[in-house]
């Protein structure tokens, strides 16, 4: 009955490489973000989609390819890995997400951690 | 562009004490402010949301104050347990969107027995 699902949770693998990340919300969410959080705690968020449609593109390196096959999906395609990639990678899901002032707070998946060699 | 602080990356208390953690803002006048609790390993977990016109809230053994005035949240927990040590991070909703959250960079709490 979780919430907020990744897959993989760990992810090790070689500089150059093209790697993705899944993350499944049952939780009936319109919205669903991906964030990176650093090896000093600091949780950055990349990006952010709201029924299929990207709606925060962060600064991030074009290497970087978020894909929302549906709703309740948002995966996270890397390619070319890179030494400073490794992080824990964070997907998250709310339930009103754009332009409220309501209160948006989000449910956090478990994280990924991806530590390029 | 708009900041976040969290005074003190770490806090040791003795249990059964009350713990206060301080989130400070700057740079705009956020509609709400929320606190998260996140465990090694794990993802954050939402804790409390306070609004702008409110002053306090309370949850459980758990309170906090948000200041508009002074650009500060004060999270405190009473009757601390071991059970409460946990990193706790206070997050803001984005000036330019309310969907882009904005994290600090978190206080790790430990409360000793």
């Amino acid at each position: 009955d979780t919430a907020v699902s990744q897959t993989p949770k760990y992810l090790v693998t070689q500089m150059g490489n093209d790697k993705s990340i899944k993350c499944e919300q049952n939780l009936g969410h319109d919205t669903m973000y991906w964030y990176k959080q650093d090896s000093k705690k600091f949780l950055k968020i990349m990006f952010s989609y709201n029924n299929k449609e990207l709606i925060i593109n962060e600064t991030v390196p074009n290497r970087f390819s978020p894909k929302s096959p549906d709703k309740a999906h948002l995966n996270l395609h890397i390619n070319s890995l890179e030494l400073g990639d490794s992080a824990v990678y964070f997907c998250a899901s709310s339930q009103e997400g754009w332009g409220t002032s309501g209160g948006v707070y989000q449910f956090f998946g478990p994280g990924t951690r991806l530590t390029v060699l | 562009s708009q900041k976040i602080e969290q005074n003190s990356e770490a806090l040791n208390i003795q249990e059964g004490k009350t713990a206060t953690l301080t989130c400070n803002y700057t740079n705009y006048s956020p509609a709400y402010l929320q606190w998260y609790r996140q465990d090694p390993g794990r993802g954050p977990v939402f804790l409390l949301l306070i609004r702008e016109n409110e002053k306090e809230k309370r949850k459980e053994r758990l309170k906090v104050t948000f200041d508009t005035t002074l650009k500060q949240s004060l999270f405190h927990i009473t009757a601390s347990q071991p059970a409460d040590s946990a990193t706790y991070l206070c997050a803001l909703p984005g000036y330019s969107s309310a969907s882009k959250i904005i994290f600090g960079s978190g206080t790790r709490l430990s409360i000793r027995p």
